[in-house]
């Protein structure tokens, strides 16, 4: 069994309408990354959290350490947020990823 | 503009060819990681350095090697390619901070023939 399991493991919505992309981990861990991979190979970090919940734009992130699962909310998707999503878990000095969950926004 | 360089970019090399990745970070972080990406995969750590002069292997680290030349940059070679070893490597350094997060580089698009 994977350290970190994401669902789904793709999904297609239509513009506008609110995402949540699960992420679910079976080890201690000092803080969760979302992150974000683009068509073309660009990741970027868009959150990192180690306790409650944080947003940025339209982007929320929640964690509940003690069920050790974690949520990241869409608001109002959009076709350019189509991409592909990966909860990573940082656990010491290592990172451990999951397998990501692919996004299509239908415009 | 800060962040993490990662060259070249793509590359392909013949089995039993040697190459090296360079990275360089400009945001101060102390940790810095090499990763493979493959098809259905996600990503494998394989090799980190915690702090300038330490390195440490990861999940995948046979047939590599690293250096941590300073702060700034971090090498991955590979001394005789094979093509298993195709795959986009990714350079990424961390802050343990709350407010730094990861970042990664551009990737390297590696084909061994």
């Amino acid at each position: 069994k994977n350290e970190v399991e994401q669902s789904p493991q793709n999904l297609t919505a239509q513009e506008g309408e609110f995402i949540t992309i699960n992420c679910s981990y079976s080890v201690g861990i000092s803080a969760l990354h979302w992150l974000q991979q683009h068509p073309g190979g660009g990741i970027v970090s868009l959150f990192m959290l180690s306790s409650g919940k944080k947003k940025h734009g339209r982007l929320i992130a929640t964690i509940n350490i003690q069920e050790k699962h974690s949520s990241l909310h869409i608001t109002a998707s959009h076709p350019r947020d189509s991409a592909v999503y990966i909860c990573a878990v940082r656990r010491d000095d290592k990172i451990i990823f999951g397998k990501g969950t692919r996004l299509h926004i239908l415009p | 503009n800060a962040g993490v360089t990662q060259t070249p970019k793509f590359q392909v090399l013949k089995t039993g060819q040697s190459m090296t990745l360079q990275c360089a970070q400009d945001m101060n972080h102390n940790s810095m990681y090499w990763y493979r990406q493959d098809p259905g995969m996600g990503l494998r750590l394989i090799y980190y350095s915690a702090s300038e002069g330490t390195t440490d292997k990861g999940e995948v680290p046979n047939g590599y090697n690293v250096s941590r030349l300073n702060k700034r940059e971090f090498s991955l070679r590979l001394e005789s390619a094979a093509p298993s070893q195709t795959s986009v490597y990714f350079c990424a350094s961390s802050d343990r901070t709350e407010n730094y997060g990861y970042t990664f580089g551009s990737g390297t698009r590696l084909t061994v023939v």
